[in-house]
């Protein structure tokens, strides 16, 4: 059964940081692309970041790049979402979701998410 | 970048009701869609990918169609416990735009 359980979310001031996991459990994460997506309070979802299977290609959303950093650690099987210098307009619900496959890179499986918090 | 406009914003429907979404890429997409349904206070859940493919376990009143620009997700007979927000996305290159939701309500 294909898990995703993440960690790390809270209330953080303007300008600070915060770093949300996602750790993979009945599958390789090695083998897949992984993504985050974003909900902010009331509204809809927003594709964030995504990085490929080995780390090396990494594209962002435009309001976050720069600020935010997806990486991963295949040994641990585990997915990092790094958010620096926060803003108001960040606060939302995170959730790191898988792809389906090489070939399918739509998401099919997703952690349960992680609220973030940021006041103004 | 190519991006997402679903219709309606939102709707209500019968129960047993044929009910019609539509998505429309501002760019050609090819068939790389997927439709998801997100229930009021969980998770997203993967409905159809590759336009019209139906994801495992998922009921086969649903379903999709389409290609290149306009696409559509059908529920043959609405049920009770379709109430969710529906979200197309496109994921052949990044960014992996969303549509901004259709939320379903029973009349």
């Amino acid at each position: 059964q294909e898990q995703l359980v993440q960690s790390g979310g809270g209330v953080v001031e303007p300008g600070r940081s915060l770093r949300v996991s996602c750790v993979a459990s009945g599958f390789n994460l090695r083998n897949f692309d992984m993504h985050w997506v974003r909900q902010a309070p009331g509204e809809g979802l927003e594709w964030v970041a995504v990085i490929s299977y080995d780390g090396y290609n990494k594209y962002y959303t435009e309001s976050v790049q720069g600020r935010f950093t997806i990486s991963r650690d295949n040994s641990r099987n585990t997915l990092y979402l790094q958010m620096n210098d926060l803003r108001p307009e960040d606060t939302a619900v995170y959730y790191c979701a898988k792809i389906k496959n090489e070939w399918l890179r739509l998401l099919d499986s997703w952690g349960q998410g992680s609220v973030v918090t940021v006041p103004s | 970048d190519t991006q997402m406009t679903q219709s309606p914003s939102s709707l209500s429907a019968s129960i047993g009701d044929r009910v019609t979404i539509t998505c429309r890429a501002s760019r050609d997409i090819s068939n790389y869609l997927a439709w998801y349904q997100q229930k009021p206070g969980k998770v997203p859940k993967l409905l159809i990918y590759s336009a019209s493919t139906l994801q495992s376990g998922v009921p086969s009143r649903f379903s999709g169609s389409g290609s290149w620009t306009d696409f559509t997700l059908t529920i043959s007979s609405l049920q009770p416990e379709d109430v969710a927000t529906y979200y197309c996305q496109k994921y052949d290159t990044a960014p992996y735009t969303f549509g901004q939701g259709t939320k379903l309500e029973i009349k």
